[in-house]
């Protein structure tokens, strides 16, 4: 079965500082990868995707991730934080041909002005 | 565009009631459904999803239940509800001819079981 692992439960860090939140899966074939975001009192937001090609992806809000297939990884980073960005961080992971998505347990950010 | 509703936003019952929490998806036909619980440092545990009208899969076994008796309706249900049942419940869609789209969620469902 897939499963999603994330490095970090709470990360405080001060504004402008740069971020890195570690996201590996388990699943030897054809993945889908994905950052959700959920802000205060707000749903959950697709933050960025990745299906195919270049493994550099950027999403909204000056955030970008990078696959490392051979690391089963998918790393969230923004060089940048502001305090807006205080908001809970899923990464999930979706086998190409199935309908499951598997979620990791979520990385609080805490961002301090 | 495509939305999504939920409802009740928040719920609280006693140990042993029944629950019906309703999801409905609106422009967009045939879409796939999902029903997630989401726990504090746990993430998302998927409980069941649909690809049809009346085609149910269950990740893990519950005390619920769902069913989807419309194309773009999808119910979570439960005879006799538990305290371990309480939680936040998320329901989510998906284009249904994707392989490689992303879900889209709902505002969720806070159950208190008590």
């Amino acid at each position: 079965a897939q499963s999603v692992s994330q490095h970090n439960h709470h990360v405080i860090l001060s504004e402008a500082a740069s971020l890195e939140l570690g996201c590996n899966y388990s699943y030897g074939g054809t993945v889908n990868l994905f950052w959700y975001v959920q802000y205060p009192g707000q749903h959950l937001q697709l933050l960025l995707k990745y299906f195919s090609g270049d493994p550099l992806v950027k999403g909204i809000k000056g955030f970008e991730a990078e696959f490392i297939k051979s690391k089963f990884s998918f790393n969230l980073r923004k060089p940048s934080v502001q305090w807006s960005d205080t908001a809970e961080y899923f990464c999930a992971v979706n086998d190409n041909y199935g309908q499951n998505f598997v979620f990791g347990p979520g990385t609080r950010l805490s961002v301090l002005p | 565009s495509q939305t999504i509703h939920q409802w009740p936003a928040t719920l609280v019952q006693p140990v042993g009631s029944p629950l019906s929490l309703e999801c409905t998806v609106e422009g967009t036909s045939n879409p796939n459904l999902y029903w997630y619980r989401q726990a504090a440092g746990r993430g998302l545990q998927l409980l069941f999803y649909s690809v049809g009208i009346g085609q149910i899969s269950s990740e893990v076994p519950q005390n619920l239940s769902a069913s989807r008796p419309q194309d773009r309706q999808f119910i979570l249900s439960s005879k006799k509800l538990l305290l371990s049942d309480s939680g936040f419940y998320l329901c989510a869609w998906r284009g249904g001819t994707s392989n490689t789209g992303e879900l889209f969620f709902g505002e969720g469902s806070r159950l208190t079981v008590l």
